[in-house]
């Protein structure tokens, strides 16, 4: 079974304080690893998809990266406007190879 | 473009009572949907994936005959929740993929919230 675990649960930064979110995974056979941002009362919203370990995707002051075991989702010089809470989710090749199997997620609060 | 719409964005049912959940994807045609359930401080639990003209394929533990999926076109999915209870009350959020299931991305609703009283 997929697994996916997600720290801190909680973080919160000074605005311009960099700091990374951490998302480790277990998965038969990774097709893609997603980040989403979901803010609340909302529904998530498509961040980046890394598909091999090596991999580094970048937006604004975000930049995720791929470990076979690991994916960082790093924030730069963070604004309050990059509060929210930030999921982190695998895609496997075994048997059912379209679920996405998401961890808890981490919220972050960013204060000015 | 990859806009995915929920109606209604919040319900409130009386217990044994069904209430419908529209989700529909604006600008693309969705080939699969997804309906999940979100408790607060939880994460997304995927209950059912459906394609279009097809049965949906529900999760271990999900009810398919509470939790009704219907995909009639490439841009429409529905949930209907059956004689819903207090403990059915979650955030229901649906999802659409552009390509191939197994290797498209997912594109998220603004989720419903309902309550049952």
């Amino acid at each position: 079974e997929d697994q996916v675990t997600q720290s801190p649960e909680a973080l919160r930064l000074q605005e311009g304080e960099s700091s990374s979110l951490n998302c480790s995974y277990t998965v038969s056979g990774l097709r893609g690893l997603f980040w989403y941002r979901q803010d609340p009362g909302k529904g998530p919203e498509f961040l980046f998809t890394l598909y091999s370990a090596g991999e580094e995707k970048e937006k604004e002051r975000l930049k995720a990266t791929l470990t076979k075991k690991e994916s960082f989702l790093h924030i730069t010089a963070p604004k309050p406007e990059d509060s929210a809470t930030y999921l982190c989710a695998v895609q496997g090749g075994g048997g059912s190879n379209y679920k996405l199997t998401f961890g808890k997620g981490t919220l972050l609060t960013v204060n000015p | 473009g990859a806009v995915v719409s929920q109606h209604p964005s919040w319900v409130i049912c009386k217990s044994g009572t069904s209430v419908k959940i529209e989700c529909r994807s604006l600008d693309f045609q969705a080939t699969t949907m997804f309906w999940y359930r979100q408790f607060p401080k939880q994460s997304l639990m995927l209950m059912a994936t459906s394609n279009e003209g097809s049965k949906a394929t529900y999760e271990q533990g999900v009810e398919k005959d509470k939790f009704l999926i219907n995909h009639a076109s490439l841009t429409l999915s529905t949930l209907t929740v059956t004689s819903a209870h207090p403990e059915d009350s979650s955030f229901y959020i649906c999802s659409a993929s552009q390509g191939l299931a197994a290797f498209g991305e997912q594109y998220f609703g603004p989720g419903t919230r309902l309550t049952v009283t």
